[in-house]
């Protein structure tokens, strides 16, 4: 199978500290990650799309300032929410196409991140 | 612009019957392909089935099948045979070509499925 770990599984910081959320492609290498935001019972709203070596390419409106996104290596992305506030709150999903695969294969996604700011 | 609706905010069926959600997009490019993903109450998303914008037959994966009509521009997903183990959201998505990158999903509001016993 294609399995992609996101770690952590949840977190909990304070208001004004920066949170990093790791995105691995475990058995096999992804030349593309993308990251969503999902508010509860809502749809998933896409960040940013990142490719290895290259800065991400942040949606409309995504603040590309407070969420850092790193792709530097074929199985590594991370985002970094940079001074969160509660509004920040959210799950985040980030998700990898297999390199070598066509434009329509299936995206791989890791298990989310639940992000509480107190 | 790309779009991609989905207008059941919930369904409810009983199980062991077959279930319809509905999902319509909007889209220029003359290619494009289509998916449907199960997000549980954990919020992991499992791929269920997809749909080309070429393809000719409708897809089908098990109990899973798209009812592509393109014409109307809608893909909605019948599930046969429920069981309880369906309950979940369930998302239509779309992908939108981005230049030399491939593409990026865009994902419609989501059906909340409930399967009664």
């Amino acid at each position: 199978g294609a399995v992609v770990s996101q770690h952590p599984s949840w977190v909990i910081c304070k208001s004004g500290t920066s949170v990093k959320i790791e995105c691995r492609s475990l058995d096999f290498q992804a030349t593309t990650m993308f990251w969503y935001r999902q508010f509860p019972k809502q749809s998933l709203m896409l960040m940013a799309t990142s490719n290895e070596g290259s800065k991400a390419t942040y949606e409309q409106g995504v603040e590309k300032d407070k969420f850092l996104i790193n792709h530097a290596s074929l199985t590594l992305s991370t985002l970094t929410v940079t001074s969160a506030h509660p509004e920040d709150s959210s799950f985040y999903i980030c998700s990898a196409r297999r390199q070598g695969t066509s434009y329509n294969s299936p995206l791989h996604f890791g298990n989310g991140t639940r992000l509480t700011v107190t | 612009a790309q779009k991609i609706t989905q207008t059941q905010p919930g369904m409810f069926v009983q199980e062991k019957e077959a279930v319809t959600l509905d999902c319509t997009y909007d889209t220029s490019d003359p290619s494009y392909g289509l998916f449907w993903y199960k997000q549980p109450s954990s919020g992991e998303m499992i791929f269920l089935i997809y749909q080309g914008s070429y393809d000719q037959q409708n897809a089908t994966e098990g109990r899973y099948s798209l009812n592509f009509q393109k014409a109307r521009k809608s893909a909605n997903l019948v599930i046969s045979a429920s069981q309880l183990g369906d309950s979940a959201m369930y998302f239509c998505a779309m992908r939108v070509p981005i230049y030399n990158q491939g593409g990026k999903l865009i994902f419609g509001q989501g059906t909340e499925l409930s399967v009664k016993p």
